[in-house]
């Protein structure tokens, strides 16, 4: 059975770094989206993606965030510029249009 | 705005009990309701949604639009249900697909 991949499966950076998470979605989906969880909070969503283009954000998802299709099959998450809070377990999913979502196992992410 | 809540962080049955893991949610409209369930060190998977109506490993789940609620329930629990189980709701139209989820209920059942 088809399965959402994510890498790495833990980055450890330092505070102000560029990080990028990649996700490769299930090869027929269309939909694509992130979503992050802070240690002991629940799942947030931050951006969904379709058509190449963000479709829609949370308000976490500001200037530093950014979501990239390179090559039509990586799906990635960028953040220009790390701070401590960001430190968390994100979470990559992807489905077609009338599906659910199928998730990542998750990147989990620890900023120093 | 959506909102979904898991009044309970921990569940703790025996094998063989029946087990009620509660969900209520806010939205203006008519959502979708989902169970996902995490076992240990393993990723999120979709256990119901509420459109189809299935019963998935003994777990059912009925959306009662009145009290704006979604609980599982499942008649006699068993050790390998224990896992963490988050209730998700997504809105229809341009927000179909976005997720929100719940704070989750971590379910234990003791042998």
């Amino acid at each position: 059975e088809p399965e959402v991949t994510q890498t790495p499966s833990h980055q450890v950076t330092q505070m102000g770094q560029e990080v990028i998470l990649r996700c490769v979605p299930i090869s027929n989906h269309l939909y694509f989206y992130w979503y992050r969880q802070i240690l002991g909070q629940k799942v947030e969503f931050l951006v969904s993606f379709y058509n190449n283009e963000i479709s829609e954000k949370s308000e976490i998802f500001d200037d530093q965030f950014s979501v990239e299709r390179p090559d039509g099959s990586n799906f990635t998450l960028k953040i220009r510029s790390t701070k401590l809070e960001d430190s968390a377990m994100y979470f990559c999913a992807s489905r077609t249009i009338t599906d659910t979502q199928y998730f990542g196992p998750g990147t989990r992410l620890t900023v120093l | 705005a959506q909102r979904v809540t898991q009044p309970e962080k921990l569940l703790s049955v025996f094998k063989g009990a029946p087990v009620e893991l509660k969900c209520n949610y806010s939205y203006s409209g008519s959502p979708e309701l989902f169970w996902y369930v995490q076992y240990s060190r393993q990723r999120l998977q979709l256990l119901l949604r509420h459109i189809s109506r299935e019963s998935i490993k003994g777990f059912t789940a009925d959306l009662n639009k009145g009290e704006t609620s979604f609980h599982l329930k499942k008649p006699f629990a068993q050790e390998e249900d224990s896992a963490m189980y988050y209730c998700a709701l997504s809105g229809r139209g341009t927000s179909y697909g976005k997720l929100t989820f719940g704070q989750g209920t971590i379910l234990t059942v003791h042998p």
